[in-house]
């Protein structure tokens, strides 16, 4: 079982739904990142949270520590919103930034 | 400032050869670390350097090292190289935003071996 688990690992909605990606984790943490990384490699943090809940734009990132788990919303997706997106943690535990990652959730938003 | 870079981007290297990456961090920021993404294993963490020493190191063979310099700069080599070693190479430069450290990644170094 990997410690950073994603759901779904391939989704595809119609431009204006809203969009729901989770993931679970088993270790203890200090902090989960919410990554987006679109063809050709790059990567951009969308998010870094260790409780409650952040908000940036239609992006919305939530956590339960207690549960182990996170959710990341996108309302309104548009087209440019699809991309792969990847949940990470930095355990509790460590020392430095080193990340732990799920397998990511490929989106596909269409017009 | 500048984003994270990395050099070079595309490399075709053969079987046995050995490669050297190279990433620049963002201005001030003191801790790097690199990550290999392939298809099958997704995203791992290679090693991590701060202030020139080595912090954490993933579970990769000993081909696989990495040093710091002064000005922060890094790069990773991996010597004798397999075919298993195909992947994209990212770099993340990252400061300390407790409670954890937000990283900035490059737009990576596509390794093909042949």
């Amino acid at each position: 079982k990997n410690e950073v688990e994603q759901s779904p690992q391939n989704l595809t909605a119609q431009e204006g739904e809203f969009i729901t990606i989770n993931c679970s984790y088993s270790v203890g943490i200090s902090a989960l990142h919410w990554l987006q990384q679109h063809p050709g490699g790059g990567i951009v943090s969308l998010f870094m949270l260790s409780s409650g809940k952040k908000k940036h734009g239609r992006l919305i990132a939530t956590i339960n520590i207690q549960e182990k788990h996170s959710s990341l919303h996108i309302t309104a997706s548009h087209p440019r919103d699809s991309a792969v997106y990847i949940c990470a943690v930095r355990d509790g535990e460590t020392s430095g930034s080193r990340l732990t990652f799920g397998e990511g959730t490929q989106l596909t938003v269409n017009p | 400032k500048a984003g994270v870079t990395q050099t070079p981007r595309y490399l075709i290297k053969t079987r046995g050869q050995q490669v050297t990456l190279s990433c620049s961090p963002i201005s001030g920021h003191r801790s790097v670390s690199w990550y290999q993404q392939t298809p099958g294993q997704g995203l791992q963490f290679l090693f991590e350097y701060f202030s020139e020493t080595q912090r954490n190191k993933g579970n990769f063979p000993g081909r696989f090292s990495g040093r710091q310099f002064s000005n922060s700069r890094s790069e990773m080599n991996v010597s004798t190289l397999e075919l298993g070693d195909s992947a994209l190479y990212l770099c993340a430069s990252s400061s300390w935003t407790g409670p954890g450290f937000e990283q900035y990644f490059g737009p990576g170094t596509r390794l093909t071996v042949t």
